[in-house]
């Protein structure tokens, strides 16, 4: 079974601080995605990898960056935390060759105080 | 730009209903198509992917069918039963591109 762990179920930050929030999969998966999902707005593309090193920005890239380090990891960066970050944060891994499924993680509720 | 719809957006039926959720995006040229189901702070789980060659998917009473050239796929929910209450959501990946298209999804309450 694929599997996609996120370091933290639920986080509480405060304004100004920087946030790290980490995406483990197990699949040797090429592909891997940072979203963030709000009530009403759906899930946005905050970014995603093709490779190690590789990022390509979403739909909402402004105020994150990206980290992949290696195949299995990749994290989402707050540089300086905003109220208007508080959401849901889903990451997500796929191949690129075969059916191309995509494969969740469990989130992370994060708040900004 | 690929835009994904779902409709409706939210739906109450009695338990042993067959129910159907609709998808449609306007943009054909899609790699494959995937339909998940989300509970309540939860993540997304995978319920079917169907590939673009493709016309339908089963899984036990969970039936998705792919129509490309309208732009529409469908999932067909048999016996639907209280457990089956959560949102579901359509997602398409474009051809030749990472990138995949998210519907705002259907939210299902089923009623015992």
């Amino acid at each position: 079974d694929v599997k996609v762990t996120q370091s933290s179920r639920y986080l509480v930050k405060r304004t100004g601080e920087k946030v790290f929030l980490e995406c483990v999969q197990d699949m040797d998966h090429e592909n891997m995605f940072w979203y963030r999902q709000d009530p009403g707005l759906g899930l946005r593309l905050i970014y995603f990898s093709y490779d190690v090193k590789m990022k390509e920005k979403g739909d909402i890239p402004e105020g994150y960056s990206v980290s992949r380090e290696k195949k299995e990891r990749f994290s989402l960066i707050l540089e300086s935390a905003s109220t208007n970050q508080t959401s849901m944060y889903l990451c997500a891994s796929g191949g690129l060759a075969g059916a191309g499924e995509q494969y969740f993680g469990p989130g992370t509720r994060l708040t900004v105080t | 730009k690929q835009e994904v719809t779902q409709i409706p957006a939210a739906l109450s039926v009695p338990e042993g209903e067959n129910l159907v959720l609709n998808c449609s995006f306007t943009d054909s040229a899609i790699y494959n198509l995937q339909w998940f189901r989300q509970d309540p702070g939860k993540g997304l789980t995978s319920l079917l992917l169907i590939q673009s060659s493709q016309r339908e998917q089963t899984s036990g009473r969970l039936n998705a069918s792919l129509d490309k050239s309208s732009g529409r796929s469908t999932l067909y929910i048999a016996a639907s039963q209280p457990g089956d209450s959560a949102t579901y959501l359509c997602a398409v990946r474009r051809y030749n591109f990472n990138k995949f298209y998210f519907g705002s999804g259907t939210k299902l309450n089923v009623k015992p």
